[in-house]
């Protein structure tokens, strides 16, 4: 069975500061997809990434970027130049190929970044 | 609308009593999802729907948790004589397509349901 694990529960970072957040995933899948999601205190979850198991290229967009590596099973995402509007719940999540997409997700890790 | 929109945002009910959650996909996706997210069981899958049908119910945590699509579009879960466990944040969640290769999934802001 698929598991998501994110081992660090809360994270205190200064505005500006770099911050990475780990997600290490178990699956018996070749073919299978990595997510993750962005929940502020509004409750909305919002999809920031997708990444595929046979594309092991990382991605930046802007300040963020995320690290894919099948060898540790680990798709890590880093804040750059860490804001207060990053302030948020993270969740990485995995879905296997047929299995109609289900999601299941990792615990979720809670950003909090000050002035 | 432009997002998955899900009503009520708030729902406080007594033990006992029936609630009906809904849920207006993004126009157009033919997935639908429901998750429910707790403190004590984090975010887990509940069901999901293909166009209007259910394949899978195994998710759902008893039988009095039921769900319905209509119209390949809005969709209702419904909970029987609610308990004090079931107190937790029903998001819903659509995607174009259920393939996994294509699949994204676009979440509402849940409702929040509290049994007392």
């Amino acid at each position: 069975a698929q598991k998501v694990t994110q081992a660090q529960t809360e994270i205190s970072v200064v505005e500006k500061e770099d911050v990475t957040l780990d997600c290490v995933y178990e699956t018996r899948d070749t073919t299978y997809y990595l997510f993750w999601y962005k929940q502020p205190p509004s409750g909305e979850l919002v999809f920031l990434i997708r990444r595929n198991s046979f594309d092991e290229q990382n991605e930046i967009s802007g300040r963020y970027s995320w690290n894919f590596q099948k060898s540790t099973s680990s798709f890590n995402f880093t804040i750059t130049a860490s804001q207060v509007v990053d302030s948020a719940v993270y969740f990485c999540a995995l879905s296997e190929a047929g299995t109609a997409s289900k999601l299941t997700f990792g615990t979720g890790t809670r950003l909090q970044v000050t002035l | 609308g432009a997002g998955v929109s899900q009503s009520p945002s708030n729902k406080v009910t007594e033990k006992g009593k029936d609630v009906e959650l809904r849920c207006d996909p993004i126009s157009g996706h033919t997935a639908l999802y429901w998750y429910r997210q707790s403190l004590g069981q984090g975010l887990e899958f509940l069901i999901y729907f293909q166009g209007n049908s259910a394949p899978d119910k195994s998710g759902l945590p008893s039988d009095r948790f039921s769900a319905e699509r209509t119209g390949g579009s809005v969709s209702t879960l419904t909970i029987q004589r609610t308990q004090q466990e079931d107190s937790a944040v029903y998001l819903c969640a659509s995607s174009l397509v259920l393939t996994a290769a294509k699949n994204i999934q676009y979440f509402g802001a849940g409702t929040r349901l509290s049994v007392l």
